[in-house]
């Protein structure tokens, strides 16, 4: 069974930028697509992104002026970068695959995430 | 706040059902089949338990069951177990410029 973890510093400055890491074991990032989410402090989760193998991207549009997902196939990593942080990104921050499905068709893809990391805890603060 | 609209709390006895409602509009589960739900026991990875609105993982126990009804998604449990208690999550697909929002989460106590 694949599975995520997540990577990174705890406590980003404000106005400076989050990076964080996933790290896919026992099992390929290729042929899927891979997703951050993050769940703020008292609040419900906020979709950021996605990212396919292959590199292309797809940004909550409330973020995407400060976000960048990328992917590594040679580490089997992707990695979010968010610029000019306030406080009101510090949450806990889940890498995440969309889920897939067999069909005569091929690959299908779903709209849900199947396989989560526990998620890192970010703070924002000077 | 939240796209999605999600009561804030449940509640239910072991043995019995409960209901949780995701309501959205036409750009989100109104205008898609592609709702999903989350189980998330605080301070684990969120569970994957249905998507494309009435579609269970393996593994996930047929008690689980997902509807839609117009703007409003719909989580069913049947036979409540203790371990069920936990934050459920909807999420929709809302197009190509949205793409996937969330509700605000719902605190089930068995």
């Amino acid at each position: 069974q694949v599975q995520l973890q997540e990577s990174g510093p705890g406590l980003v400055k404000p106005s400076e930028t989050l990076s964080l890491t996933c790290t896919v074991s026992d099992g390929s990032i290729s042929g899927y697509y891979w997703s951050w989410i993050r769940q703020s402090p008292g609040k419900g989760l906020e979709w950021i992104g996605f990212v396919y193998y292959t590199g292309s991207t797809n940004y909550n549009p409330s973020l995407k002026s400060r976000v960048t997902i990328s992917v590594d196939t040679s580490k089997n990593q992707f990695s979010l970068r968010l610029n000019s942080v306030t406080a009101a990104d510090t949450a806990v921050y889940h890498c995440a695959r969309r889920g897939s499905t067999s069909s005569p068709d091929g690959a299908y893809f779903y709209y849900g995430m199947d396989v989560w990391g526990q998620g890192t805890t970010v703070t924002v603060s000077s | 706040q939240s796209a999605l609209t999600q009561p804030r709390s449940v509640s239910g006895s072991a043995g019995q059902s409960v209901t949780i409602s995701c309501t959205g509009t036409s750009i989100d589960v109104g205008g898609y089949d592609y709702v999903s739900w989350y189980q998330h026991h605080p301070g684990k990875a969120p569970k994957l338990i249905i998507y494309d609105v009435t579609n269970r993982p393996s593994g996930v126990p047929d008690r689980f069951s997902g509807s839609k009804s117009g703007k409003t998604a719909s989580l069913t449990i049947s036979g409540l177990q203790a371990e069920d208690e936990a934050d459920y999550y909807c999420c929709s697909y809302a197009g190509t410029y949205l793409y996937l929002v969330f509700g605000g989460g719902t605190r089930l106590t068995v």
